[in-house]
């Protein structure tokens, strides 16, 4: 059971390349997200999944697209990267309908954008 | 919308003594889970604690204690006995519930506090 696996663990880019961050989930979770970690903010959410075919807006989605063919993976695309996506990227699963509510987060990917 | 403070860039203590770490939310929602998660160098998310909102009593798991006061709209985390293996980032989350108690899968961060523990 590896939980939740995000894909590359680091990243360097140049301002306008274009990337997609990885993220696989295999505890059949209906909820996926991404998250964005800045100095001094905490997490932000980008965009998030309820179930495969279903995606929808964070706080900060500009700059980001997504989509869930399946309920394992949700990628995070990057079409044009910019300086201020330099972050940390957290992608994250839960269950819809259990009691307990929790999410559960992989280990991140540094991203800087040059 | 939700929001979530932590009123404590930093806070640090020595090993074997207990601190408390403040947060405090806004919401117009009567149904919600609390979460306190540590963040430490390596940089995984880890959950400490966990609080339903409809529950009065205050979540507990060994070391770690949280003193929830829903009217004040204010969650705390204790640490008792403090570790070298404590020091961490400690970010405060919020997330909304329906009147069944399933979450909207979405979480809403305080902006953390970093703990030191000191031998």
């Amino acid at each position: 059971n590896a939980g939740v696996t995000q894909t590359p663990k680091f990243q360097v880019l140049k301002t306008g390349q274009s990337m997609t961050l990885q993220c696989a989930q295999d505890m059949n979770h209906e909820y996926m997200s991404w998250y964005r970690q800045d100095p001094g903010m905490g997490l932000r959410l980008i965009h998030y999944s309820v179930g495969a075919g279903i995606t929808d807006q964070g706080e900060v989605p500009n700059g980001y697209n997504v989509s869930r063919s399946t309920t394992e993976d949700f990628p995070l695309r990057l079409l044009s990267a910019a300086p201020s996506q330099t972050s940390v990227y957290f992608c994250a699963s839960s269950y819809r309908n259990r009691g307990e509510n929790i999410q559960y987060f992989g280990a991140g990917t540094r991203l800087s954008v040059l | 919308a939700q929001t979530v403070t932590q009123s404590q860039p930093e806070m640090s203590v020595q090993e074997a003594e207990t601190v408390t770490l403040s947060c405090t939310y806004d919401t117009s929602e009567s149904n919600y889970y609390l979460f306190w998660y540590k963040q430490p160098p390596s940089r995984q998310m880890i959950l400490v604690i966990r609080q339903e909102a409809y529950k009065q009593q205050n979540a507990t798991e060994n070391r770690f204690s949280v003193n929830f006061q829903k009217a004040a709209k204010s969650f705390s985390l204790k640490i008792s006995d403090s570790q070298l293996g404590d020091t961490a980032m400690y970010f405060c989350a919020f997330m909304r519930a329906n009147a069944g108690g399933t979450s909207y899968g979405k979480l809403t961060f305080g902006q953390g506090t970093i703990l030191t523990v000191h031998p």
